[in-house]
């Protein structure tokens, strides 16, 4: 069974400064995809970034980075210049890519971040 | 091309009646997933459906709860006689045949048991 653990439930960083989101995973599958969601407010999920378990280089979108860590099993989020519209919710998840066809996501249980002045 | 759509966007029910949850997934998206989110709580899995096929309903309540997505129309969920531990925010998801680790979240439909 796969696991996503957050272990932040809130977090606060200033504007213009980077923030770290820490997700750890457990899984025995070889192969596997992790990704970032944010909910703001208003509830919708929006994808930020994925990491395949084999791509030999960390994945970036914009002012995202995905730190993954594979003999830690961790995949922490980086957000770099925090922006006041960054505040909300970032889920981590998971799925496995090994059955070829498309499956699950396995949430956390998420970090609430707010960005002050 | 418009995202994935979920209607209603919130839906009061009372106790013991049904709730009629739709999803029409994005234009070539054949593969739809539902997920419920408690308050305060990540997205919990409950079914994978493709075009007239249930594919995994492993996370769908034993009782009370239906999913289907016919070959014309929206895939819909149904939760017969709900009960207050049914509110929750449903989420669906859809992906594309060729890139099916993508998956793109509808709004979602915020149910509220009274």
């Amino acid at each position: 069974a796969q696991k996503i653990t957050q272990t932040q439930p809130g977090m606060f960083v200033q504007e213009k400064e980077a923030v770290t989101l820490d997700c750890t995973y457990d899984t025995s599958d070889p192969s596997y995809g992790l990704f970032w969601y944010k909910q703001p407010s208003s509830g919708e999920m929006i994808f930020l970034i994925y990491q395949g378990s084999y791509d030999q280089q960390n994945a970036t979108e914009g002012r995202y980075s995905l730190n993954f860590q594979k003999a830690r099993k961790s995949a922490n989020l980086v957000i770099s210049a925090s922006q006041l519209g960054d505040s909300a919710m970032y889920f981590c998840a998971m799925r496995d890519l090994n059955t070829g066809t498309a499956s699950k996501l396995t949430f956390g249980t998420g970090t609430r971040l707010q960005v002050t002045l | 091309n418009a995202g994935v759509m979920q209607n209603p966007r919130h839906l009061v029910r009372r106790r013991g009646q049904e709730a009629r949850l739709r999803c029409s997934p994005m234009k070539g998206h054949s593969h739809v997933y539902w997920y419920r989110q408690l308050p305060e709580e990540g997205l919990k899995f409950m079914v994978y459906l493709q075009k007239e096929n249930i594919i995994d309903e492993s996370g769908m309540p034993k009782e009370r709860f239906s999913a289907e997505f016919p070959k014309e129309g929206p895939s819909i969920l149904r939760i017969q006689q709900v009960v207050r531990g049914d509110s929750a925010a449903y989420f669906c998801a859809s992906s594309p045949p060729d890139r099916v680790y993508e998956q793109y979240f509808g709004p979602g439909t915020r149910l509220t048991v009274t």
